[in-house]
């Protein structure tokens, strides 16, 4: 059973970079079923899809976020990362990651999320 | 790309059919059958419920299924019980961002 676990700082002070690494267990990320993905849910909203990336690299990025993201794999780690860069209040969010089936789009399988607070 | 459009709500009685809708465009939904539906009960992950428009995941119950007719998906929960009290997303795949979820409803079962 293919799991994810979120991990990284809860707190992050705005214009600085929050950075959280997404552990795979159970299956190996060097996977043709998945791209790998991070998805946000600020407090008491909707879900966003942050981005999502191949075990070979070629992410794809929400273009609201385009210009502040970075998602990269690394598979001797079996792990995904997520780099968001000059953050405000705006980015307070829950954090998921989660699988991005390759050929019919879809999230099977979730981490727990991981809340993410910016503030000074 | 904007989010798909949902109802905020949607209510019923025990035993009843509640039908959610998820409106999206040519470029999404009306043009491909890459549309999924998720539950997020308060406090938890998503969990996948009804993929590429109609298929149920193994575990979840028949109660629960999807639709769709032009640009517009349909998650239809029969027999509401109360464990189905949670909030649904949809999402699908677009040619141009290329991937993103509904506005979200709330399934309050009366």
């Amino acid at each position: 059973q293919l799991q994810l676990q979120e991990s990284g700082p809860g707190l992050v002070k705005p214009s600085e970079t929050l950075s959280l690494t997404c552990t795979v267990s159970g299956d190996s990320i060097i996977s043709r079923t998945y791209y790998w993905a991070w998805i946000r849910q600020p407090p008491g909203k909707g879900l966003e899809w942050i981005g999502s990336v191949y075990y070979s690299g070629s992410p794809y990025y929400n273009p609201s976020l385009k210009s502040r993201v970075t998602i990269s794999v690394d598979t001797s780690k079996n792990q995904f990362a997520l780099k968001l860069i000059s953050v405000t209040a705006a980015d307070t969010a829950v954090y998921y990651c989660a699988t991005l089936h390759s050929r019919s789009w879809y999230n099977d399988y979730w981490g727990q999320g991981t809340l993410v607070t910016v503030s000074s | 790309q904007s989010a798909l459009t949902q109802p905020p709500s949607v209510s019923g009685s025990p035993g009843q059919s509640v039908t959610i809708s998820c409106t999206g465009t040519s470029s999404d939904v009306g043009s491909y059958n890459r549309v999924s539906w998720y539950q997020q009960p308060p406090g938890t992950a998503p969990k996948l419920m009804i993929y590429e428009v109609s298929n149920r995941p193994s575990g979840v119950p028949d109660r629960f299924s999807g639709s769709k007719s032009g640009n517009t998906a349909s998650l239809t929960i029969s027999g509401l019980q109360a464990e189905d009290e949670a909030d649904y997303y949809c999402s699908s795949y677009t040619i141009s961002t290329p991937y993103v979820f509904g506005t979200g409803t709330k399934v309050t079962v009366l």
